[in-house]
């Protein structure tokens, strides 16, 4: 069936340094990646999201990338603020007439920021 | 509202009893969707919504767990004869898709912690 495998599952980076999370999909279909932000207790917040049609994707200090033939995208993070720290999940969703648009999650990232 | 809505926020029950949960999606959004978050898991698709068309009920763990969705608003997710192993938080996301496979980004509700002692 559809999965998405997510790495690392932790991260510690220094703030200012960069980090980058990485997901792999295996449904070929799919052309739609989101990536969310969940803070403790709180709920998931989409922070960017790809399509298939493009390669990449930036939006201030986030940046997401895509390669379709390895089918893998990856989630940067430039000069990494301690607000940064949360957990991140990325997602993928096929189109089509028999897709509901459903999110097959990956198993998330516990990124720390250290000051 | 503003945003996805559910209630209750936390729901503490013994095991073999029946729950609700009610998400109040964000006005205009056609597509619903629930998903379950075990602790330090990541999120499993339980039950989709989209306007009058049958709902896709591919996730639903076992016959235990049901879901309705009427007048295209509000949706229930019930859990029949609760069990230990349906401790999670149920979050609902939202979405304004017009047709399926538009993939329009889903929005969630801050979701129910379910407890089953």
């Amino acid at each position: 069936g559809e999965n998405v495998e997510q790495h690392p599952s932790t991260l510690s980076v220094q703030e200012g340094d960069s980090a980058v999370i990485k997901c792999t999909y295996s449904d070929s279909a799919s052309n739609y990646f989101p990536w969310y932000k969940q803070e403790l207790g709180k709920r998931p917040q989409l922070i960017i999201d790809i399509r298939s049609n493009v390669g990449e994707k930036k939006d201030q200090r986030i940046a997401v990338t895509l390669n379709k033939t390895a089918k893998h995208f990856s989630l940067h993070i430039t000069e990494t603020q301690p607000e940064d720290s949360a957990v991140y999940f990325c997602a993928a969703s096929r189109p089509g007439s028999s897709n509901t648009g459903k999110l097959i999650f990956g198993q998330g990232t516990t990124l720390q920021v250290k000051p | 509202g503003a945003g996805v809505s559910q209630s209750p926020s936390n729901k503490v029950t013994e095991k073999g009893k029946d729950v609700e949960l009610r998400c109040d999606p964000i006005s205009g959004h056609t597509a619903l969707y629930w998903y379950r978050q075990s602790l330090g898991q990541g999120l499993e698709f339980l039950i989709y919504f989209q306007g009058n068309s049958a709902p896709d009920k591919s996730g639903l763990p076992s016959d235990r767990f049901s879901a309705e969705r009427t007048g295209g608003s509000v949706s229930t997710l019930t859990i029949q004869r609760t069990q230990q192993e349906d401790s999670a938080v149920y979050l609902c996301a939202s979405s304004s898709s017009s047709f399926v496979g538009s993939n329009q980004p889903q929005h969630f509700g801050d979701g129910t912690r379910l407890s089953i002692l």
